[in-house]
C-alpha cells in the first residue's frame, strides 16, 4: 500500500531564504507526482507536476524534482516570500489505482518578514 | 480558462439532517470529477470519483453518497448526517485519469 511522507511537518525561516520540503513515497510504481499548495480555510492550488518520465519541473521561483527509485521527490523555493506561507502537499498517483492521488500530510511553512 | 465551484461555502447543520453539496465546473467536457475530504488533523480522503455521467465509485463505505447528473455537476449527498462527518470537503476535477487535477475552493461541514 503507497504511503506518502512529508518531512518536515513544519518549518519556520526567515524572508529571502532558499528552501526544500521534501517527500517521499514507499512504493515507486507511479504515474506522476503533484505538489500543491493550501492556504489555511481554502482549496488546493496546484503548483507542478511531475510525470514518472521526468526528473524535475520548474515555475518561476519553484523547482520540483523526482526520483522515482529512491522514492523522493523535492520542492525547491527559491528567494522566499511572506507569501509563500501555506501548508505544502505532495501525492503521488501510483500504478494500482492510477485515479486517485495519494497525499502526504503536509508541511507548513512560514517564511518570517 | 477552467474554473470549478463549490457551495455552500461554509454548513453547519444538526445531526440526522440531510445533506447536499454541490460542485460545477466550467470551460472543459467531459471531466474526471472527484470528491475528498480533509478532517481535522488529518490528511485528505478520496471519498468518490467520477469518469462519466451516472458512473460513481466508491472509496471509503461511508454515510455519504454522490451523483452526478450533469456532464460538469457532482454532488455530495447524505440522508443523515453523523458528527464524524464534519470537514473540509474538497471537489476536484482532471482532464484524463492520469492527468492533473484542479481543486475547488472547499466547503466547511460542521455538524453538531
Amino acid at each position: 500500500k503507497q504511503e506518502v511522507t512529508q518531512i518536515p511537518a513544519a518549518l519556520s525561516v526567515p524572508e529571502g531564504e532558499n528552501l526544500v520540503l521534501n517527500c517521499s513515497f514507499t512504493d515507486s510504481a507511479i504515474y506522476n507526482l503533484q505538489w500543491f499548495r493550501q492556504d489555511p480555510g481554502k482549496g488546493l492550488t496546484s503548483l507542478l507536476l511531475i510525470q514518472s518520465s521526468q526528473r524535475e519541473q520548474t515555475s518561476g521561483r519553484l523547482n520540483a524534482s523526482l526520483d522515482k527509485s529512491s522514492g523522493r521527490s523535492t520542492l525547491y523555493i527559491a528567494a522566499s516570500q511572506p507569501g509563500d506561507s501555506a501548508t505544502y502537499l505532495c501525492a503521488v498517483r501510483d500504478m494500482d489505482s492510477s485515479y486517485k492521488l495519494i497525499f502526504g500530510s503536509g508541511t507548513r511553512l512560514l517564511v518570517r518578514p | 480558462s477552467q474554473t470549478i465551484h463549490q457551495w455552500p461555502a461554509t454548513l453547519v447543520q444538526p445531526v440526522g439532517s440531510p445533506l447536499s453539496l454541490e460542485c460545477t465546473v466550467e470551460g472543459t467536457s467531459n471531466p474526471n470529477l472527484y470528491w475528498y475530504r480533509q478532517a481535522a488533523g488529518r490528511g485528505l480522503q478520496l471519498l468518490f470519483y467520477s469518469v462519466g455521467i451516472g458512473q460513481i465509485s466508491s472509496e471509503v463505505p461511508q454515510n455519504l453518497s454522490a451523483s452526478r447528473p450533469q456532464d460538469r455537476q457532482f454532488i455530495l449527498s447524505s440522508k443523515k448526517l453523523l458528527l464524524s462527518d464534519s470537514g473540509f470537503y474538497l471537489c476536484a476535477w482532471s482532464g484524463a485519469a492520469q492527468g492533473e487535477q484542479f481543486f475547488g475552493p472547499g466547503t466547511r461541514l460542521t455538524v453538531l
